[in-house]
């Protein structure tokens, strides 16, 4: 059974804190995805990795670096934390053939106070 | 720049009532079309997958059409239960100018089904 996992469901950081939020797939897919979701604005593309060690900006990679060292494992890092970044972070993985159906994490709810 | 709409933001319906919810689009350039349900709090989940070439996926009670001429998708959900509630996403993937798939996702219906 296809398997995306995320470190943590919820988490509650302090402003200037430097976060890490990892994400874990099972399918050996090489595209992996992190988007944040908020309400009314719906899921907005932050980065992604079509490879190890490669990575693409999306709609808003400010305030945010990513990492991928593994094929499995891509890692969302937010340098310095700020308000505006309590959102719903959400993690996906595609493979590169075929449908591109995409497979999505469980989610992580980070609050910055 | 692909927009992807759905109406109504919010649906609520007795159970065993059969439903139709709508994805517009207006690039008709699309790779594929997904459809997603995401229950409070949690993950998406992929519920039907339609390529660009199909006209419609079937599983189980839910039925997604692809009308890629009109822009539209709709996500038929027959015989409603409590357990449909939730809201449900419709997301278009387009090829980008990097050769990548570019996905747009619809802000989302939420569906009630009451008992």
């Amino acid at each position: 059974d296809v398997k995306v996992t995320q470190s943590s469901r919820y988490l509650v950081k302090r402003t200037g804190e430097k976060v890490f939020l990892e994400c874990v797939q099972d399918m050996d897919h090489e595209n992996m995805f992190w988007y944040r979701q908020d309400p009314g604005l719906g899921l907005r593309l932050i980065y992604f990795s079509y490879d190890v060690k490669m990575k693409e900006k999306g709609d808003i990679p400010e305030g945010y670096s990513v990492s991928r060292e593994k094929k499995e494992r891509f890692s969302l890092i937010l340098e310095s934390a700020s308000t505006n970044q309590t959102s719903m972070y959400l993690c996906a993985s595609t493979p590169r053939e075929g449908a591109n159906e995409q497979f999505f994490g469980p989610g992580t709810r980070l609050t910055v106070l | 720049k692909q927009e992807v709409t759905q109406i109504p933001a919010a649906l609520s319906v007795p159970e065993g009532e059969n439903l139709v919810l709508n994805c517009s689009f207006t690039d008709s350039a699309i790779y594929n079309l997904q459809w997603f349900r995401q229950d409070p709090g949690k993950g998406l989940t992929s519920l039907l997958l339609i390529q660009s070439s199909q006209r419609e996926q079937t599983s189980g009670r839910l039925n997604a059409s692809l009308d890629k001429s009109s822009g539209r998708s709709t996500l038929y959900i027959a015989a409603s239960q409590p357990g449909d509630s939730a809201t449900y996403l419709c997301a278009a993937q387009n090829p980008n100018s990097g050769g990548y798939q570019k996905v747009t996702f619809g802000i989302g219906t939420k569906l009630q089904v009451i008992p």
